[in-house]
């Protein structure tokens, strides 16, 4: 089976804090991505990964940065964490056929 | 811009009925299509993927593909209280370097009633 863990369930913060969400997969997919979920606007991509050290942007990568030092890891950094960042974030990863595997989810709220 | 419409719900059946539910994508070079279960709270779970045209089965689940369409659509046989939950349609262009990225329908919120 696979398996996608996010380093936390729940997750409260301050604006202007630094915020580190960690992403791990077991299956060494090549690909792995950052989702954001907030409630009317769906799915939305913010950053995903082909391979290690390597990033693309998704559709809404502002304010946010990655980080993929090793394959099985993917980061997502909120560099200064703003209110309108509250959200439930979501990492996934995908086969080489490109079903894509999620992890429980990150519910962040930033106060 | 990719877009991946699906059916707006919600969308309510008896106990036993057939759910249908579903996603037209404008891309016509789109190649791989998904359907995800989402429990309220908790995260998007793989129930089928679809690549050539036609039906794929699997238990209760069927999944169709119209490629000369751009449709794909999830039915649910027997349709049991347990399958309340929002569905999203996910579809895979494959070009250039958005290779491996899906794009998301809203998703279809179904209540299967007692």
């Amino acid at each position: 089976d696979v398996k996608v863990t996010q380093s936390s369930r729940y997750l409260v913060k301050r604006t202007g804090e630094k915020v580190f969400l960690e992403c791990v997969q077991d299956m060494d997919h090549e690909n792995m991505f950052w989702y954001r979920q907030d409630p009317g606007l769906g799915l939305r991509l913010i950053y995903f990964s082909y391979d290690v050290k390597m990033k693309e942007k998704g559709d809404i990568p502002e304010g946010y940065s990655v980080s993929r030092e090793k394959k099985e890891r993917f980061s997502l950094i909120l560099e200064s964490a703003s209110t309108n960042q509250t959200s439930m974030y979501l990492c996934a990863s995908s086969t080489i056929t490109n079903e894509q595997y999620f992890g429980p989810g990150t519910r962040l709220t930033v106060t | 811009q990719k877009e991946v419409e699906q059916n707006s719900g919600p969308l309510s059946v008896p106990e036993g009925a057939i759910a249908s539910l579903n996603c037209t994508y404008s891309d016509r070079g789109s190649q791989s299509f998904f359907w995800y279960r989402q429990y309220s709270g908790k995260s998007p779970e793989l129930i089928m993927s679809i690549y050539s045209n036609g039906d794929k089965e699997d238990g209760r689940f069927t999944a169709q593909l119209n490629k000369a369409s751009q449709y794909v659509s999830l039915l649910i046989r027997d349709s049991q209280p347990s399958d309340s939950a929002t569905y999203l349609c996910a579809v895979r262009v494959g070009r250039g370097s958005t290779l491996g990225r899906l794009y998301f329908g809203r998703g279809t919120q179904l209540t299967v009633w007692p």
